[in-house]
């Protein structure tokens, strides 16, 4: 059964930390992972990852995934308060376009 | 505003109630997706189509839920007899429809339903 799981569920840093966020994933014919921002309304693309070690990077958000342990993580370096979301990550497998979503991260990032 | 759009943003419904919910996804889209979404909750896939074609649907959308998507663009997703139950974030994402797994979805503002 496909199934996706976060870590942590909440988070509380301080502006300018680094936090690093986990999602383990278990797929049959594992197609992509993808992570998206959720603040009070639908989510928001981040990153699609296809490959193992192939790191995306979007100014101070950056993920990689390793296809061999099953697992994949979100860095968000300098954080703001505008970062503050949940994070959701998803996967899918092959045969089917659906995605199976993981509870996400409630990352809260106060001043 | 050229993203995933959908009417009505909030719905609040009496139980027993039939409830239609309407998607336009982005224009060149072929792949239209429902999702729903309760709280503290990642989104459930619900269904979804490529163009006209509903290809896909989960165990959660049972004989009291119907999707269309008559021309393949628009769609629309109605809940009859509603349950309490039910109350949730109906959320509709679209996509390219590109082979080999390089198909992101993007997500509509999603419609509130609940249920009293």
């Amino acid at each position: 059964e496909d199934k996706v799981v976060q870590s942590p569920l909440s988070l509380v840093v301080h502006e300018g930390d680094t936090v690093t966020l986990n999602c383990s994933y278990e797929v049959t014919n594992f197609r992509s992972l993808l992570w998206y921002k959720q603040e009070k309304k639908a989510p928001t693309f981040l990153f699609m990852l296809t490959s193992s070690g192939i790191e995306k990077k979007s100014g101070r958000l950056s993920s990689i995934l390793d296809k061999k342990e099953l697992f994949s993580i979100l860095n968000i370096t300098a954080t703001q308060t505008g970062d503050s979301a949940v994070y959701l990550c998803a996967d899918s497998g092959a045969g089917s376009y659906q995605l199976t979503f993981g509870k996400g991260t409630k990352l809260s990032v106060i001043p | 505003d050229t993203g995933v759009s959908q009417d009505p943003r909030h719905k609040i419904t009496k139980r027993g109630q039939n409830v239609t919910f309407r998607c336009d996804p982005i224009s060149e889209h072929n792949r239209l997706y429902w999702y729903r979404q309760t709280l503290g909750q990642g989104p459930e896939f619900l269904t979804y189509f490529q163009n006209e074609a509903q290809l896909e649907k989960s165990r959660l959308l049972s004989d009291r839920f119907s999707a269309e998507r008559p021309k393949g663009s628009f769609s629309t997703l109605e809940i009859q007899r509603t349950e309490q139950g039910d109350s949730a974030m109906y959320l509709c994402a679209s996509s390219l429809g590109l082979a080999g797994g390089r198909d992101e979805q993007f997500f509509g503002p999603g419609t509130r339903l609940t249920v009293l």
